[in-house]
């Protein structure tokens, strides 16, 4: 059972370049979300969604972009990255509509932006 | 807006000894809260769920505790091990998008020395 799966585990980009970072489940969770870590700041929400074709955004979603096509997969897009963007990206994942549902997370995404 | 706190941001303590993790937060109309480990460079980890109407969460030698009339919870870890060297995170819901959005403390990275 491979849960919450990331890729890549590792990216530079240079300043203005897009890219989308991948990240797919395998536990049918209708609900999915985006978080970013950097020092002293914890994680904060970009993007979310409570399941396929709805997504919603988050405490930071300027300059992301996300879609859901299908419950398994939840990619985000950097539309044209900035050295502002440089973190730690995790995506979660959970069962919908619950109060008390545990959150499963990725193994992280760690961007450099130059 | 909610904020979670976690003191101390480190913590050294030798192995057997038990020791105490805290977690505060301001707006104490929440779901639940959840714990968890996060190891350098991996992803995170759920540890326990407290839900709302719940005083108290155990899991082998985890214990998680929720006052929230305070806006506190404290984990309880028994006879550390250098294996539970870590950074621990506490984190509650976005009470207005509901139970999946979650508010993450800085967390407290706890070093066992043997």
């Amino acid at each position: 059972n491979a849960g919450v799966t990331q890729t890549p585990k590792f990216q530079v980009l240079k300043t203005g370049q897009s890219m989308t970072l991948q990240c797919a489940q395998d536990m049918n969770h209708e609900y999915m979300s985006w978080y970013r870590q950097d020092p002293g700041m914890g994680l904060r929400l970009i993007h979310y969604s409570v399941g396929a074709g709805i997504t919603d955004q988050g405490e930071v979603p300027n300059g992301y972009n996300v879609s859901r096509s299908t419950t398994e997969d939840f990619p985000l897009r950097l539309l044209s990255a900035a050295p502002s963007q440089t973190s730690v990206y995790f995506c979660a994942s959970s069962y919908s509509l619950s109060y008390n549902t545990e959150a499963f997370f990725g193994q992280g995404t760690r961007l450099t932006v130059v | 807006k909610q904020e979670v706190t976690q003191i101390p941001a480190a913590l050294s303590v030798p192995e057997g000894e038990n020791l105490v993790l805290n977690c505060s937060f301001t707006d104490s109309a929440i779901y639940n809260l959840q714990w968890f480990r996060q190891d350098p460079g991996k992803g995170l980890t759920s540890l326990l769920l407290i839900q709302s109407s719940q005083r108290e969460q155990t899991s082998g030698r985890l214990n998680a505790s929720l006052d929230k009339s305070s806006g506190r919870s404290t984990l309880y870890i028994a006879a550390s091990q250098p294996g539970d060297s870590a950074t621990y995170l506490c984190a509650v819901p976005f009470h207005q998008t509901g139970a999946n959005n979650l508010f993450f403390g800085t967390g407290t990275r706890l070093t066992v020395i043997p």
